[in-house]
């Protein structure tokens, strides 16, 4: 079965310094990764994804993700915190269940920014 | 322009009662999905269908009933309403059913069980 463990429920940063949002993950095969954000009252937003290649990926607002694979980890992180990032932000796996790819979501973070 | 659209936004009701949520897309995707976001955020997927056809089924009770009448709409009718179903649904979509692909999310149906 596949899992994603987010071991933070809280992240507090100030603005301008780096954030990191930590995320670890199992699954049979290659990993398929993802990030959310959620804002109050919103639904989730895709950040940017892992399937091959390059084990920095870039996405939006700035974000970017490493991928580890010895470590099973698909760190989120962002040179320069903003205010506005403050929000809840999910990692997601997809991992096969018979003939279809079932989404994983782990608990989610909360990150806070603090000016 | 709105890409994935719920109704309605918020939804308060007795123990007992049969309500539906319905959901729409415009982005010409081929997959949709319904979750179930708990009190304390924990995001569970419920169902997925792919052009109409049930794909997945993830351990819900028979009360909800999912219905694709289309691929652009996936509606969640809930019958005999519970205090434990209070949460907050989303509906969503994906261009299809790959892996590598992200989804879309709706801005969530608000349930509340009185």
């Amino acid at each position: 079965a596949q899992s994603v463990a987010q071991p933070e429920d809280q992240v507090n940063v100030a603005e301008g310094n780096p954030l990191t949002v930590k995320c670890t993950y199992s699954v049979s095969g290659n990993p398929y990764l993802f990030w959310y954000v959620q804002y109050p009252n919103r639904g989730l937003q895709f950040l940017l994804k892992y399937i091959t290649g390059d084990n920095l990926v870039k996405g939006s607002y700035g974000f970017e993700a490493e991928f580890n694979k010895s470590q099973t980890s698909f760190h989120l992180k962002k040179p320069s915190a903003l205010v506005s990032d403050s929000a809840l932000y999910f990692c997601a796996v997809r991992g096969q269940s018979g003939g279809s790819y079932i989404p994983t979501f782990g608990r989610g973070t909360s990150l806070i920014v603090h000016p | 322009d709105t890409a994935v659209s719920q109704t309605p936004k918020y939804l308060v009701t007795q123990m007992g009662n049969d309500k539906s949520i319905k959901c729409e897309q415009n982005l010409g995707h081929d997959t949709m999905y319904w979750y179930k976001q708990d009190s304390k955020k924990f995001l569970k997927i419920m169902f997925s269908y792919n052009n109409k056809e049930l794909i997945i089924n993830e351990t819900v009770p028979n009360r909800f009933s999912p219905k694709s009448p289309d691929k652009a709409h996936l509606n969640l009718h809930i019958n005999s309403l519970e205090l434990g179903d209070s949460a907050v649904y989303f509906c969503a979509s994906s261009q299809d059913t790959g892996r590598n692909q992200p989804q879309h999310f709706g801005d969530g149906t608000r349930l509340s069980i009185l």
